[in-house]
C-alpha cells in the first residue's frame, strides 16, 4: 500500500458524460500526478500539481481538466467521455515538486460505454 | 520528444535463468526509474536511479545507469516464479519533476517453473 488513495476503484459511464476521479496523496507530499493508462496508448503523463498549482502538463486533452485543492487532495474531471477514454486512471504523488521517486495510487478504472 | 524504448516487450523464462531487461531514452536525463506492475494492479516501485553509473540490488534484481549510453539494465539473477510482472522503465525528462515522467510499452515477463 503506497500510501495514495482513489476514489472510485471502478467507474462505468456512457459517451458524453462526466464523470470526476478523486485522489488523495500520501500524507506530507505536495506534489500529484495524473496518469492514464490504455492499450493503446500504454502509460501516458496527463498533468502535474504542486501546492495547489499547476505544475506540467502532458498529454492530456482539453476535455479532461484538473485540480487540487487546499487539503491537497485533487480531482481529474473527463467530460464529453468518448469510447477511447476508457482506460485506468492512476495518481501519484511525491514529496516535493521534483518527482524523485512517484508513489502511485491504485488507479480507477473507467468504462465507458 | 522524449523516447523511451524497452526490450524485449514480452519474455518469457524458466525458473533458475538470468536475463537483463534494456531500457534505452532519448533524453540527457540522469535520473531513470523502473516500476513493477502485476495484472490489474497499480505500480510499485523498484528502483530510483539518480546518477550515472548507479547500481542499485533488491534480492534477485539488479539495476544499473549508464547515462553516457541513454540505457539501463534490470537484470534477473535466477527468476523465481513470484517475479511474473510487467516492468516498466521511466524517465524524468528534466531531472527536476517538471514533465512527469515519461514510461516506456513495459516488458511483460512471464517465469515458468
Amino acid at each position: 500500500d503506497s500510501g495514495v488513495t482513489q476514489t472510485p476503484k471502478h467507474l462505468i459511464t456512457a459517451t458524453g458524460q462526466r464523470v470526476t476521479l478523486r485522489c488523495s496523496p500520501r500524507s506530507g507530499d505536495l506534489s500529484v500526478y495524473w496518469y492514464q493508462q490504455s492499450l493503446d496508448q500504454g502509460l501516458q503523463f496527463l498533468i502535474q500539481y504542486y501546492n495547489g498549482e499547476e505544475r506540467a502538463k502532458g498529454n492530456i486533452l482539453e476535455r479532461f481538466s484538473a485540480q487540487q485543492f487546499p487539503d491537497l487532495h485533487s480531482e481529474l474531471n473527463l467530460s464529453s467521455l468518448e469510447l477511447g477514454d476508457s482506460a485506468l486512471y492512476f495518481c501519484a504523488s511525491s514529496p516535493s515538486g521534483s518527482s524523485y521517486e512517484q508513489y502511485f495510487g491504485p488507479g480507477t478504472r473507467l468504462t465507458v460505454t | 520528444e522524449l523516447k523511451v524504448e524497452q526490450n524485449p516487450l514480452f519474455l518469457s523464462m524458466q525458473e533458475g535463468k538470468n536475463y537483463t531487461i534494456y531500457c534505452n531514452y532519448s533524453t540527457t536525463s540522469d535520473r531513470l526509474y523502473w516500476y513493477r506492475q502485476d495484472p490489474g494492479k497499480s505500480l510499485e516501485s523498484l528502483f530510483v536511479l539518480l546518477s550515472n553509473g548507479a547500481v542499485k540490488q533488491e534480492g534477485r534484481l539488479m539495476a544499473s545507469l549508464d547515462t553516457k549510453a541513454r540505457l539501463s539494465t534490470l537484470h534477473i539473477t535466477a527468476a523465481v516464479h513470484d517475479l511474473s510482472a510487467t516492468y516498466f522503465c521511466a524517465v524524468d525528462e528534466r531531472g527536476g519533476g517538471a514533465d512527469g515522467l515519461t514510461f516506456g510499452k513495459g516488458t511483460h515477463l512471464i517465469i515458468q517453473p
